[in-house]
């Protein structure tokens, strides 16, 4: 069984802090990682993806990927109160993703 | 561009009955993939389909199935409908599938209750 292991939270910081989501995987051949935020009643929206190991990011987000540890984690910089939503974290098996149960996040003002 | 279509989006059903989702991908993209979201098991692969043919399936029981049409459309049928069904079906499309380090979009999805 492949899995896809999340803190199921809630994550609780305050705005303008530092997020972080962790996410560990089973399947040592999975070569493309995602993080999707999903808002109550809304579908997934991919928001980063990384395929090789290191830092990856865009804006506020930073992706990190360490395969040999088989570990992914997302950080939100400077978090806002939008950012509350649930993060999956997701990883490639096949034609198919993974998908973790996510992370749920809220950002207090 | 519009984004993946799926209808209808909510649908209420009794035990036993059977149920058609449809979606359309975005355009351009051949690789449609189905999962079911319920608050206990989360995001669950059902199956994907490339150029009409299905290429992987989730460890879903038979009475799940799908199909793809020539023009990348897809749909995807629930028989003899049980209380457990009651989910979200999501319906997610990419360019040629997941094995190429593509990105998968979703649609809005269909919210299932099976009463």
């Amino acid at each position: 069984q492949k899995e896809v292991e999340q803190n199921s939270g809630p994550l609780s910081v305050p705005e303008g802090a530092i997020a972080s989501l962790n996410c560990t995987y089973s399947d040592r051949v999975s070569q493309s990682f995602f993080w999707y935020r999903q808002y109550s009643g809304k579908s997934p929206e991919l928001i980063m993806s990384i395929y090789s190991n290191g830092d990856k990011e865009d804006g506020r987000f930073t992706a990190q990927l360490n395969k040999a540890s088989q570990y992914v984690s997302l950080l939100i910089r400077d978090s806002q109160p939008s950012d509350s939503a649930t993060y999956l974290c997701a990883v490639s098996s096949g034609y198919a993703l993974n998908f973790g149960k996510g992370t749920s996040l809220l950002v207090t003002p | 561009k519009a984004g993946v279509t799926q209808t209808p989006r909510y649908l209420i059903k009794t035990r036993g009955q059977q149920v058609t989702l449809s979606c359309s991908p975005i355009s351009g993209h051949r690789s449609v993939s189905w999962y079911q979201q319920t608050p206990g098991q989360g995001l669950q692969f059902l199956f994907e389909y490339f150029s009409e043919t299905q290429r992987n399936k989730g460890n879903f029981p038979g009475r799940f199935s799908g199909r793809q049409f020539s023009n990348s459309r897809s749909e995807m049928n629930v028989s003899t409908l049980e209380l457990g069904d009651s989910a979200l079906y999501l319906c997610a499309s990419s360019l040629r599938g997941m094995d190429t380090n593509e990105k998968l979009f979703f649609g809005s999805g269909t919210q299932l209750s099976v009463l």
